[in-house]
């Protein structure tokens, strides 16, 4: 079975801060997917990455595959209050599409 | 607007009750799934569709079912709810190459089971 890790699991900081959360795989995946959910809402794709290396932006969001295939990041600058929300990863298993989804990051940012 | 509409928000039902759960998507996509949402555990698959008809078991389908008469809807049965299913439910659709479109979930329903 493969493992997700997402860290850290609570994040709360104040509005204008940076910040960087992670996600680990315990082996090599071929692609994974970022996740945004509202507070009573379901979640919502930010982006897919797909090749070592890439990074991706999404205004102030940038989103970095490991070059082992291995770990994601993503990166806020800036972060404002509308940030505020579960950030999940998620990583393709078999060959009909299944994710598998980390347990989540649950970001509080405070005016 | 392409969406993922469930067909309720908050639903509460009594020990025993029989659940029906419904999920529709106007995107004429081919796959389509249900999962639980518990604190600490995140998301979690109950089972999941590739085509009309067609159901495969998820990582916890013990006291659920599925059924999928039609390509545009997708029903969860709790047989005989019970208190351990109070959760939040959450259906999302993709298409048959759902690794690079990513899925679409509906707002999801919050269902007790008292």
């Amino acid at each position: 079975t493969q493992l997700l890790e997402q860290s850290p699991q609570f994040l709360s900081i104040q509005e204008g801060e940076n910040l960087t959360v992670y996600c680990n795989s315990s082996s090599v995946f071929s692609s994974l997917q970022w996740y945004r959910q509202e507070p009573g809402e379901g979640p919502v794709l930010l982006v897919t990455v797909v090749t070592g290396g890439e990074v991706k932006k999404l205004k102030r969001l940038t989103f970095q595959f490991g070059d082992a295939r291995k770990d994601s990041s993503l990166h806020i600058t800036a972060a404002q209050p509308g940030d505020t929300g579960l950030y999940l990863c998620a990583l393709h298993t078999g060959a009909n599409s299944k994710l598998t989804f980390g347990k989540g990051i649950t970001l509080s940012v405070r005016p | 607007d392409v969406k993922v509409t469930q067909s309720s928000r908050y639903l509460v039902k009594r020990t025993g009750e029989k659940v029906f759960l419904e999920c529709v998507q106007d995107m004429d996509h081919e796959n389509m799934f249900w999962y639980r949402q518990d604190p600490g555990l995140g998301l979690r698959l109950i089972y999941f569709s590739y085509d009309v008809k067609m159901k495969e078991k998820g990582d916890i389908p013990e006291g659920y079912s599925v059924s999928r008469e039609k390509k545009e809807r997708f029903s969860l049965i709790l047989e005989s709810a019970s208190t351990n299913q109070t959760s939040m439910y959450l259906c999302a659709s993709s298409p048959r190459d759902g690794f690079n479109y990513g899925y679409t979930f509906g707002s999801g329903t919050r269902l007790t089971v008292v």
